[in-house]
């Protein structure tokens, strides 16, 4: 298996852009988390999905941030607009809910730097 | 809230050496799970080991192991036999069993080590 991937690996942007971030999970999983790493915060969980369906956004900063799964193996999370105190790394993450232990698995991240 | 707390921002080994990193984490819960991750300079976040609350027995695998104290609240990684490769920030994460908690993992603030050949 490929593992999970996001795209891109980088993006910078300038501040008021829209950024999009997107991450196809692994095939079979059904459940996707959006993370997001900063110096100041570590890693926080922003949102996460189980069978295509938000169940927990309370992470998610502000209005500015969204996330959408339309199918079981695309997610996006977008960012309109952006600011400068954004810039982080943010991770996707997959597992599969068996009722019992779901190890997460994580892609490699997008850095994103906002100008 | 569930919180995890690394108290040692920085550690470092001789390669072949032992190193233990600590880790504890507050909580009322009673069935819950704890992980290890490893992240590289390549920023890729990587499985370690995981351990079942209800378990009492050590979770190990290959070169590490870990010191589960439920009662203290402490989850310790082990690294034997340390290699080059070992080197990365380290991160322990706690993740409830309880449904309306669902699958968030939390995660302590991390331990960078390095190995010195």
């Amino acid at each position: 298996d490929a593992g999970v991937i996001q795209s891109p690996r980088h993006e910078v942007t300038e501040m008021g852009q829209e950024v999009t971030l997107r991450c196809k999970p692994i095939s079979g999983h059904n459940s996707l988390f959006w993370y997001r790493q900063t110096m100041m915060r570590g890693l926080e969980l922003l949102i996460y999905f189980n069978n295509n369906v938000p169940i927990d956004d309370s992470g998610m900063p502000e209005d500015r941030f969204s996330a959408k799964m339309p199918n079981a193996s695309f997610s996006t999370l977008k960012i309109q607009p952006s600011e400068p105190r954004d810039s982080a790394v943010y991770f996707c993450a997959s597992s599969l809910i068996t009722g019992g232990d779901d190890i997460q698995y994580f892609g490699a991240g997008t850095r994103l730097s906002v100008l | 809230a569930q919180t995890v707390t690394q108290s040692q921002p920085e550690m470092s080994v001789q390669e072949a050496e032992t190193v233990t990193l600590s880790c504890t984490y507050d909580t009322s819960e009673s069935d819950y799970y704890l992980f290890w991750y490893k992240q590289p300079p390549s920023r890729q976040m990587i499985l370690v080991i995981r351990q079942e609350a209800y378990k009492q027995q050590n979770a190990t695998e290959n070169r590490f192991s870990v010191n589960f104290q439920k009662a203290a609240k402490s989850f310790s990684l082990k690294i034997s036999d340390s290699q080059l490769g070992d080197a990365a920030m380290y991160f322990c994460a706690y993740r409830s069993d309880r449904q309306t908690s669902g699958s968030r993992l939390t995660f302590g603030e991390g331990t960078q080590l390095t190995v010195n050949p």
